[in-house]
């Protein structure tokens, strides 16, 4: 069975500073996608950025970026300039590449991000 | 675009009672689920359903039914609610026929069983 692993409960960055978020999975599989979701206080899951595991090139969306070591099984996420508006819960999540399976996301247990004025 | 769409936002339950959940989408998508949200724990999987008029059992099934009524909306039910279903339930939707599609999320109902 697949799992997620993101042994950071909880990480703190002062505004304008770098953070780096910790995540590693297990699977058989080889294709599969990987993801960042975002959740504020609002509760809305919002995605934050994806990575295809065939692509070796990693993501990058504005100041996010991943850290994909496919033969390590991590995928860590860089925030760069943080902002206040940074802060909120960070999920890791997982879901294999077949059809009717996109959505069917296996998540980590989330990493709560505050940001420092 | 509403996008996802979930009702009700709040609601409190007796031990026993039945509630169905609703989910709408209108973003013409194929897929839709049904997660739950646990204090410390990330969303896990209830139902899902690949494509109307299908619909699979996810990681968390035990304790709930679902319904695809159409393409647009993909309902939850609980016959007899127990404290241990007492969490915060999220509906999602993708596209999923070809390429990659990215899941939409509603914004959650929280369901509290005393």
């Amino acid at each position: 069975a697949q799992t997620v692993t993101q042994s950071q409960p909880e990480m703190s960055v002062q505004e304008a500073e770098t953070v780096t978020l910790s995540c590693t999975y297990d699977t058989s599989e080889s294709d599969y996608y990987l993801f960042w979701y975002k959740q504020p206080p609002s509760r809305q899951m919002i995605l934050v950025i994806r990575q295809e595991a065939y692509k070796q090139q990693n993501a990058t969306e504005n100041r996010f970026s991943v850290n994909f070591q496919k033969a390590a099984k991590s995928f860590s996420l860089k925030i760069s300039d943080s902002q206040l508006g940074d802060a909120a819960m960070y999920f890791c999540a997982y879901s294999l590449n077949y059809g009717g399976s996109q959505g069917n996301l296996i998540f980590g247990k989330g990493t709560k991000l505050s940001v420092k004025p | 675009n509403a996008g996802v769409t979930q009702t009700p936002k709040f609601q409190v339950l007796k031990t026993g009672q039945s509630m169905t959940l609703q989910c709408a989408q209108d973003m013409n998508h194929n897929s839709m689920y049904w997660y739950r949200q646990d204090p410390g724990m990330g969303l896990r999987l209830i139902y899902y359903s690949a494509s109307e008029g299908t619909t699979d059992k996810g990681e968390v099934p035990n304790g709930y039914n679902v319904s695809r009524l159409n393409k647009r909306e993909f309902s939850l039910r609980l016959e007899s609610a127990a404290p241990s279903q007492t969490s915060v339930y999220f509906c999602a939707s993708s596209e999923e026929i070809l390429l990659f599609s990215e899941a939409f999320f509603g914004q959650g109902t929280r369901l509290t069983v005393v």
